[in-house]
């Protein structure tokens, strides 16, 4: 278990729909990462931030926006939602820029 | 742009037989990670290296910086079914850089 949380596991959803997914970090933990990963694929960077604020954006679609909250939890929206959408969605949580740590991932299914 | 290249992509292989998979660059990083992904999980870190030439076992596997710190590997001895997963590594550049991430190997092992 690496102390990252993730909700939900599973999401099915309708193409041209709106999800949210959430993200606790490990306690201590101030940087936040998602990333996607489609099938077969490696792990592709979305966006960073730390203690609240953005700090690097990745391939992040404009359809696609997070935040991170002062208790660190954060959470990614994916909106208007296509069928290329489909993947695992990881969060993962660190110190600062070290070693990552990550959770579960939530599975999403776009319809 | 900072690339990080494993190879190979995918490799199947018998119990018992021995692999090495490698990551390469042509930058140098301050340290770089080893991680494994079993299907439909997340990634979890196995080792990190910081010393180029640096040596770190971890039971049955074998990782290695390379002298430059522009190149790693990573070497499983009498591989096992458990060994099974996607292998990835991923560059920390230093200051406020993000890790680059290598694309994955896929390593299969047959019982």
């Amino acid at each position: 278990d690496s102390g990252v949380t993730q909700t939900p596991k599973h999401l099915i959803t309708a193409t041209g729909q709106r999800v949210t997914l959430r993200c606790s970090p490990r306690s201590g933990d101030l940087s936040v990462y998602w990333y996607q990963q489609s099938l077969d694929q490696g792990l592709q960077f979305l966006i960073q931030y730390y203690n609240g604020e953005e700090r690097a954006k990745g391939n992040i679609l404009e359809r696609f926006s997070a935040q991170q909250f002062p208790d660190l939890h954060s959470e990614l929206n994916l909106s208007s939602l296509e069928l290329g959408d489909s993947a695992l969605y990881f969060c993962a949580s660190s110190v600062d820029l070290g070693e990552q740590f990550f959770g579960p991932g939530t599975r999403l299914t776009v319809l | 742009t900072q690339l990080l290249e494993q190879s190979p992509q995918f490799l199947s292989i018998q119990e018992g037989e021995n692999l090495t998979v490698y990551c390469n660059s042509s930058s140098v990083f301050s340290s770089l990670q080893w991680y494994r992904q079993e299907p439909g999980e997340g990634p979890v870190l196995l080792v990190t290296v910081v010393t180029g030439g640096e040596v770190k076992k971890l039971k049955r596997l074998t990782f290695q910086f390379g002298d430059a710190r522009k190149d790693s590997s990573l070497h499983i001895t009498a591989a096992q079914p458990g060994d099974t997963g996607l292998y990835l590594c991923a560059g920390a550049p230093g200051g406020n850089y993000q890790l680059i991430w290598g694309a994955g190997t896929k390593l299969i092992i047959k019982p």
